[in-house]
């Protein structure tokens, strides 16, 4: 199992749906979780940090199940300007490999008008 | 700077040539990653530097690549006898060494190579 696995789409939605993606991750002591956004040919930036109780941003909400090991984030009423790659990042036990942060290969998203 | 710095942001380079990538990273933050990401592809971890030693080389692809940091700042990721397989956007990364800062990672806008 990948340690960070996500679903990479495309996933083609009209403006003003909303939609989820799912994220999960293999090793149980994770301790942190984000999501990332990376336009096309840009670099990524931090979207939200993920917390245990939930946590939601305006039109992102993002969840935690640890008993699962999965975290996701649901996009509420799409906006052109939401369609990117959005990647899971996750944060292992200290000295786990990659400097401790895993980087999943991310979830496309397409808002059509 | 306000932001991480990376040069050059294209290198064009002939196969078997050496190539160096520079960033400056965002002052004071001590932790630094190298990633590299292929077209349409997801990241791939290179090395973490946390201040001038880095603990994490695993990601490495082979011994062409080799990077260094020196006085907590400034990297370099040097690759020798680059391979078109080589081509890529390389992507640096900073963030603050503990604490809550250290899971917000700040992207450089990354340097693309093309070895022809």
């Amino acid at each position: 199992r990948k340690e960070v696995e996500q679903d990479p789409g495309p996933f083609n939605v009209p403006e003003g749906a909303t939609v989820a993606f799912n994220c999960t991750y293999s090793n149980s002591a994770s301790q942190s979780f984000f999501w990332y956004r990376q336009d096309c040919r840009k670099e990524p930036k931090l979207l939200m940090s993920v917390y245990s109780s939930g946590n939601e941003d305006g039109r992102f909400t993002a969840q935690l199940n640890r008993a699962s090991q999965y975290i996701s984030l649901l996009i509420r009423d799409s906006k052109l300007s939401d369609s990117a790659t959005y990647l899971c990042v996750v944060r292992g036990p200290y000295g786990g490999s990659q400097g401790n942060l895993i980087f999943g290969k991310g979830t496309k998203l397409s808002v059509k008008p | 700077g306000a932001g991480v710095s990376q040069s050059p942001s294209n290198k064009v380079t002939e196969k078997g040539k050496d190539v160096e990538l520079r960033c400056d990273p965002i002052s004071g933050h001590t932790a630094l990653y190298w990633y590299r990401q292929s077209l349409g592809q997801g990241l791939e971890f290179l090395i973490y530097f946390q201040g001038n030693s880095a603990p994490d080389k695993s990601g490495l692809p082979s011994d062409r690549f080799s990077a260094e940091r020196t006085g907590g700042s400034v990297s370099t990721l040097t690759i020798q006898r680059t391979q078109q397989e080589d081509s890529a956007v390389y992507l640096c990364a900073s963030s603050l060494g503990e604490g809550i800062g250290a899971n917000v990672l700040t992207f450089g806008a990354g340097s693309r190579l093309t070895v022809l």
